[in-house]
């Protein structure tokens, strides 16, 4: 079965500052890619997805990850944080074999105004 | 916020009681999907309802079990209820477009608390 691994627990940040949010899953087959995101007192919501195709994918509120398979990565980016960003992030793989789907344990991101 | 609502909102239960949580999906979607949450954790897969069949399960017993209705809203039972069943269980519905997990849209959850 899968895994999915966040590396950072709590990610504290100035606005402006360049994010990354490591993911690393583990699996050999096909997979579908998610970043999810959950704000202060609402409902998860898609960030971003991979599916197929390039690489580089984009989602709302100026965020994008690159899968690199070669490292079974999946980390999001984000040029410049806003402190409105202020979120949990959930990394999430769909293994296509047995339709199961891995959650990571979440990266709290707090941005300081 | 999303189309999707889940029933009750809390719910308090004692060991070994038997539980049901109820949620409808957003128009337009057929496909339901279960997650357990605890405090501090990222979501479990539990399983997948597409078109009233459970198409895919994560790593919960038997005791988990689920319905889907023809209007594709959605029932979860946990029978012989745990300590560890304590958690909040959310609930997603999609449309199958590339693949069943394509966009979910993620209910407010249950908080299930078990005593």
């Amino acid at each position: 079965a899968q895994s999915v691994s966040q590396h950072n627990h709590h990610v504290i940040l100035s606005e402006a500052a360049s994010l990354e949010l490591g993911c690393n899953y583990s699996y050999g087959g096909t997979v579908n890619l998610f970043w999810y995101v959950q704000y202060p007192g609402q409902h998860l919501q898609l960030l971003l997805k991979y599916f197929s195709g390039d690489p580089l994918v984009k989602g709302i509120k100026g965020f994008e990850a690159e899968f690199i398979k070669s490292k079974f990565s999946f980390n999001l980016r984000k040029p410049s944080v806003q402190w409105s960003d202020t979120a949990e992030y959930f990394c999430a793989v769909n293994a296509l074999s047995n339709n199961d789907m891995r959650f990571g344990a979440g990266t709290r991101l707090t941005v300081k105004p | 916020e999303t189309g999707v609502t889940q029933s009750p909102t809390h719910l308090i239960k004692t060991r070994g009681q038997q539980v049901t949580l109820r949620c409808s999906s957003q128009s337009g979607h057929n496909t339901v999907s279960w997650y357990q949450q605890a405090l501090g954790q990222g979501p479990q897969f539990i399983f997948q309802y597409y078109r009233e069949e459970e198409n895919g399960r994560g790593n919960f017993p038997p005791r988990f079990s689920g319905l889907q209705f023809p209007n594709y809203s959605s029932e979860l039972n946990v029978n012989a209820l745990e300590l560890d069943d304590s958690a909040l269980y959310l609930c997603a519905s999609s449309q199958e477009l590339v693949g069943l997990f394509y966009e979910q849209f993620f209910g407010p959850g249950t908080r299930l608390t078990v005593l």
